[in-house]
């Protein structure tokens, strides 16, 4: 069965500072895709930035790249250059392509960027 | 394309009365995904359609709760009779069949029993 584990319940930066948000995975798909989200105080989810399974490269979406680790099943996000707001919720999540295609979420982490 | 559209965004019911929610995809996306989001347990997905057909519902917590999706535009959440621990933010999403497509979500609607 697949999931998502974020093991960093909260994290503490300081502005401007580089972040690193952990996310491992597990699936028996071979084909799948890696999301992250972002949920600010105000309540909604955004996307943030997507990975697959087969891609070559690490996805970057501006500030936001992934850090992509298929044989540790590790799919970290990296915030450079933090800004305070980029406080929020982040969630990692996976879907597999092959199978059922269920969109499943991590516990999510919760992002304190400090002045 | 107005995105997902939940309604209604906020709903306080007392125990035991029936709350249906409800959700409009976004246009030509075939997957609609229903979420509960609390502090304890995070976002659960409770069930999903493809093509308007419940693909998996084992996450639905009990038979309080129901879901239907009659057509491609819309989709219910029931639950009858609420309780006080049902009291969470509930997210509609949907996506593209690619499973390399992220999902869009609704503005969830925060749900209130007393």
């Amino acid at each position: 069965a697949q999931k998502i584990t974020q093991t960093q319940p909260g994290m503490f930066v300081q502005e401007k500072e580089a972040v690193t948000l952990d996310c491992t995975y597990d699936t028996s798909d071979p084909s799948y895709g890696l999301f992250w989200y972002k949920q600010p105080s105000s309540g909604e989810m955004i996307f943030l930035i997507y990975q697959g399974s087969y891609d070559q490269q690490n996805a970057t979406e501006g500030r936001y790249s992934l850090n992509f680790q298929k044989a540790r099943k590790s799919a970290n996000l990296v915030i450079s250059a933090s800004q305070l707001g980029d406080s929020a919720m982040y969630f990692c999540a996976m879907r597999e392509i092959q199978g059922a295609q269920k969109l499943v979420f991590g516990q999510g982490t919760r992002l304190t960027i400090n002045p | 394309d107005a995105g997902v559209i939940q309604s209604p965004r906020h709903e306080v019911t007392e125990m035991g009365q029936e709350v249906t929610l409800r959700c409009k995809p976004i246009s030509g996306h075939d997957y609609l995904f229903w979420y509960r989001q609390t502090m304890m347990r995070g976002l659960e997905l409770l069930i999903y359609f493809n093509n308007n057909v419940p693909i998996d519902d084992s996450g639905m917590p009990e038979d309080r709760f129901s879901a239907k999706m009659p057509n491609a535009s819309f989709s219910t959440l029931k639950i009858q009779p609420s309780e006080p621990r049902d009291s969470a933010v509930y997210f509609c999403a949907s996506s593209f069949s690619l499973g390399g497509t992220e999902a869009f979500f609704g503005q969830g609607t925060r749900l209130t029993v007393v």
